[in-house]
């Protein structure tokens, strides 16, 4: 049950588009449609918005989109925000009932 | 409106036990599976167990594998965590989850020290 491979920190400026990758194996991430990402505020819970890989959840803006290829999925913020600089992290189902996170990654707006 | 309350985090020392409540409503608590994920201080989010919405299947991450129970009342719509011989590796936020992660409680602080 290792960790999802996230990198540690993403940054970009108002306006612009960053993507961020979720690296796992084949018995979690590639095996498996149930990627989800989630967005989370210091000091609050975590916020789910994309699930079953690209997927919005209701009432997340169409700037997030998540998709997967093989082993990586990735989340892209189009048309970056100040609100959008937050933690983020990926999930993924690893089979027999296991689900494994991210190691989160720190998304700076410039 | 959906709401997850934890609640029963406190000081713990290492070796003693702990038992976390999860108070659900504003959804069909009984038709969900639920879980716990923690997350230490300045660390990342680690999924830590999963019941299925009727109880009968349990899962737990290998890290509390043989220390935890995870269990629920559904006549009560609430969900529970406990875990004997705590480890200071053990302190940590512990949020329960639903429907697959769509709901999220505020979490409740857990800290095993001496």
């Amino acid at each position: 049950q290792s960790a999802l491979t996230q990198p540690p920190s993403a940054s970009g400026s108002p306006g612009q588009s960053v993507t961020i990758s979720c690296t796992g194996t084949s018995s979690d991430v590639g095996g498996h449609n149930f990627v989800s990402w989630y967005q989370q505020y210091p000091g609050k819970a975590p916020k789910l918005m994309i699930y079953e890989v690209n997927k919005r959840l209701s009432g997340v803006p169409d700037r997030f989109s998540g998709s997967k290829s093989g082993n990586t999925a990735s989340l892209t913020v189009s048309g970056l925000r100040a609100e959008d600089e937050a933690d983020y992290y990926c999930s993924s189902y690893a089979g027999n009932n296991n689900y494994v996170f991210g190691t989160g990654t720190k998304v700076t707006v410039l | 409106e959906v709401q997850l309350l934890e609640s029963g985090g406190d000081l713990v020392q290492p070796g003693g036990s702990l038992r976390l409540s999860c108070a659900a409503s504003g959804f069909t608590f009984s038709n969900n599976a639920m879980s716990w994920v923690r997350q230490a201080p300045g660390k990342g989010l680690e999924w830590v167990a999963i019941i299925s919405a009727s109880g009968g299947i349990t899962q737990y991450a290998d890290s509390v594998k043989g220390r935890a129970t995870i269990s629920r009342d559904n006549s009560a719509n609430t969900l529970f965590l406990q875990m004997h011989t705590v480890r200071v590796e053990d302190t940590a936020v512990y949020f329960c989850a639903g429907e697959s992660f769509h709901y999220w409680g505020q979490g409740t602080l857990v800290t095993v020290s001496s």
